[in-house]
């Protein structure tokens, strides 16, 4: 079963507009990191937020962390056509035991920017 | 590049069959993961090992098995292949055991026909 459950499915956008995904998760969660895939490629982590933090930055990326909603969110801002992609929020579990290194991911959001 | 390397990149097989998935992990990551990705179920964590050793599992089916041997490298071999099992299949690797950021290789993209 999914943890993360992005919103919306699909965005579409003009470049230079911000885009905004959103996730939401179910359980206690030590991180929440955000990754993205094109198209049939392996997955590339853009960011780590900790579940003590609330807010992230690194360049054009701008992650929240609501525990208390259990959500978050990942701001793009002045997008560009090489943005294009899909954006996966994966969550680390706050257990220890056999949870370990288990990252569930969402379903993604499929970002488009069109030139 | 993230450093993760995967082979074979395709594969097509057919029913029933047995096939061998191998990873080399970023050089001194310790931690190799198994993910399948499929449009119906979308990523979904099948098994971590950290040094050698069983860390954490997933919902694995129990045709598949995976093991790391003492230089890092990890095999994922799928069994009793069936038509649900087509999927991409990632390695990802890290340098601890805790859920930190992860390096995905390409993936291996297994077609049963």
């Amino acid at each position: 079963s999914q943890q993360g459950e992005e919103d919306p499915q699909a965005l579409s956008i003009q470049e230079g507009e911000n885009a905004t995904m959103n996730c939401s998760y179910k359980t206690s969660i030590n991180n929440l990191q955000w990754y993205r895939q094109n198209s049939g490629r392996g997955l590339v982590h853009l960011i780590l937020i900790r579940s003590n933090e609330r807010e992230k930055h690194s360049g054009r990326l701008r992650v929240t962390l609501d525990t208390s909603k259990k959500s978050s969110s990942l701001l793009i801002t002045a997008s560009r056509a090489a943005d294009t992609a899909s954006y996966f929020c994966a969550t680390a579990p706050n257990a220890g035991g056999t949870s370990y290194g288990k990252l569930t991911f969402g379903q993604g959001t499929i970002l488009t920017v069109h030139p | 590049d993230s450093g993760v390397t995967q082979t074979p990149k395709h594969l097509i097989t057919a029913t029933g069959q047995r096939v061998t998935l191998r990873c080399s992990p970023r050089s001194g990551d310790l931690s190799v993961y198994w993910y399948q990705q499929s449009l119906d179920q979308g990523l979904q964590f099948l098994i971590q090992y950290y040094n050698g050793e069983e860390r954490a599992k997933g919902n694995i089916l129990e045709r598949f098995s995976a093991q790391q041997f003492p230089d890092l490298h990890s095999e994922l071999n799928l069994s009793s292949l069936e038509l649900g099992d087509s999927a991409l299949y990632f390695c990802a690797s890290s340098v601890g055991q805790g859920a930190g950021e992860l390096f995905f290789g390409e993936g291996s993209r297994l077609t049963v026909l």
